[in-house]
């Protein structure tokens, strides 16, 4: 059973620009969460999407936004990119928002310049 | 606000000796409890959890204890191998409105397991 995709694994953007980031969750799973980890903050939840909506919002400005699609697959947007921005975004799938226990994929490693 | 917080950054432990990571909790709703293990480059992985109902979780070298009047919870590993070397992160759950989970992380303490 393949695990989580993300999508790219290392990318680097200037100030301004937008990104948006891909994952693909396990077969089956319906439930996609966002993380965005940087050194000393831990795991910072963005979002969390079940069967195409979004369920839970952290604490993230709107420049930050995601969706889900039919076949649980996700994408997450950062537009207008400040350098605090840079880190490694995480997604996570679970089977559905109620299962506690997510399997993570490696993770998108964003630069911005 | 920090609900859920790993006061050691990091933590130094021998080979064949005990290590016990800590977290602390604020929110009273947390009803579960879960460690997660991160090496560099990848993302993390499960390792153990616990329900509040219970105070101990055993599962092979790792235990997790959880203490609910103290709101606390330590990962112990027996014994400690090099390859445990990673970031920990302890994570809690609430149910939240609509019967949806959400999972909150601590910041993580690096153990490094010197041979």
């Amino acid at each position: 059973k393949a695990g989580v995709t993300q999508t790219p694994r290392y990318l680097i953007k200037t100030r301004g620009q937008q990104v948006t980031l891909s994952c693909s969750p396990i077969s089956g799973h319906r439930s996609v969460s966002w993380y965005q980890q940087t050194p000393g903050q831990g795991l910072q939840f963005l979002f969390e999407y079940f069967s195409e909506t979004q369920r839970n919002k952290g604490n993230f400005p709107g420049r930050f936004s995601g969706r889900q699609f039919s076949n649980s697959r996700s994408e997450m947007n950062v537009s207008t990119l400040e350098l605090g921005d840079s880190a490694l975004y995480l997604c996570a799938s679970s089977l559905s928002a109620g299962t506690s226990e997510a399997f993570f994929g490696q993770g998108t490693r964003l630069t911005v310049v | 606000d920090q609900q859920v917080k790993q006061n050691s950054p990091s933590l130094s432990v021998q080979e064949g000796r005990i290590s016990i990571l800590n977290c602390d909790y604020t929110n009273s709703m947390f009803d579960y409890f879960l460690w997660y293990k991160k090496y560099p480059a990848e993302g993390p992985t499960f390792l153990i959890s616990i329900s509040s109902i219970k105070d101990k979780n055993e599962d092979g070298r790792f235990t997790v204890f959880l203490n609910k009047s103290a709101k606390h919870l330590s990962l112990h590993i027996v014994p400690s191998q090099p390859g445990d070397s990673a970031v920990y992160f302890c994570a809690a759950s609430a149910g939240v409105s609509g019967g949806y989970q959400k999972v909150t992380f601590g910041t993580g303490t690096k153990l490094q397991v010197i041979p």
